[in-house]
């Protein structure tokens, strides 16, 4: 299995606070990605890193930040977290465009009261 | 935009036959992966097979198999003697290969239910 641990695994929070999720991966793999998942849409991608300090916008971005500062580490930031933002939230790794594959962490289940 | 459709919402086999999930999907790339994945109750996306487009053959993981076909874009996974464990919810998903994102579109979701 490859080597991904999110951080919390669970959390529930109010409506307005902040929220930082963290993905750490120990396989030195390039892409990093986050996906929320919610009943009726599968998994949907938020914002996804393609390097240090390198990141992009995904298909449900509104809301959400990222940062990667080391190879490891992708932060996942609600700014001010809404009761939309109630969801599992997936983070996943790529060695390279070409391998294509990504490995999935355990997730991280959200509540926005 | 790629779409990934997977019309069964719900199945259910009894342990040890055979089931068959379909998937659908359209785009207008010649170069792209499929793959399954499974969610057991635990939550974890586990990868099931993958299928690269350029390759004719089907992908086969033990008692997994997928019956790819590129015309109808059309790829189904087979379940070769269910286990209890294969309960799970499993999803299709796609990857453009000349993308510059490698973003997995992922369908809705078949929940499986195998029965002892």
């Amino acid at each position: 299995d490859a080597g991904i641990t999110q951080s919390p695994r669970h959390k529930v929070t109010e409506t307005g606070t902040p929220v930082t999720l963290r993905c750490h991966q120990t396989e030195n793999h390039r892409y990093m990605y986050w996906y929320r998942q919610d009943p009726g849409h599968g998994l949907r991608l938020i914002h996804y890193s393609y390097g240090v300090k390198d990141t992009d916008k995904g298909e449900v971005s509104d809301g959400y930040s990222v940062s990667r500062s080391k190879t490891e580490d992708f932060l996942l930031t609600l700014e001010s977290a809404t009761s939309s933002q109630t969801s599992v939230y997936f983070c996943a790794i790529s060695e390279s465009e070409s391998r294509g594959t990504q490995y999935f962490g355990p997730g991280t289940r959200l509540t926005v009261l | 935009a790629q779409t990934v459709t997977q019309s069964q919402p719900e199945m259910s086999v009894q342990e040890a036959e055979t089931v068959t999930l379909s998937c659908t999907y359209d785009t207008s790339e010649n170069n792209y992966y499929l793959f399954w994945y499974k969610q057991p109750p635990s939550r974890q996306m586990i990868l099931v097979i993958r299928q690269e487009a350029y390759k004719q053959q089907n992908a086969t993981e033990n008692r997994f198999s997928v019956n790819f076909q590129k015309a109808a874009k059309s790829f189904s996974l087979k379940i070769s003697d269910s286990q209890l464990g294969d309960t799970a919810m499993y999803f299709c998903a796609f990857m453009d290969y000349g993308g510059a994102t490698n973003k997995l579109i992922f369908g809705t979701g078949t929940l499986l239910a195998v029965q002892p």
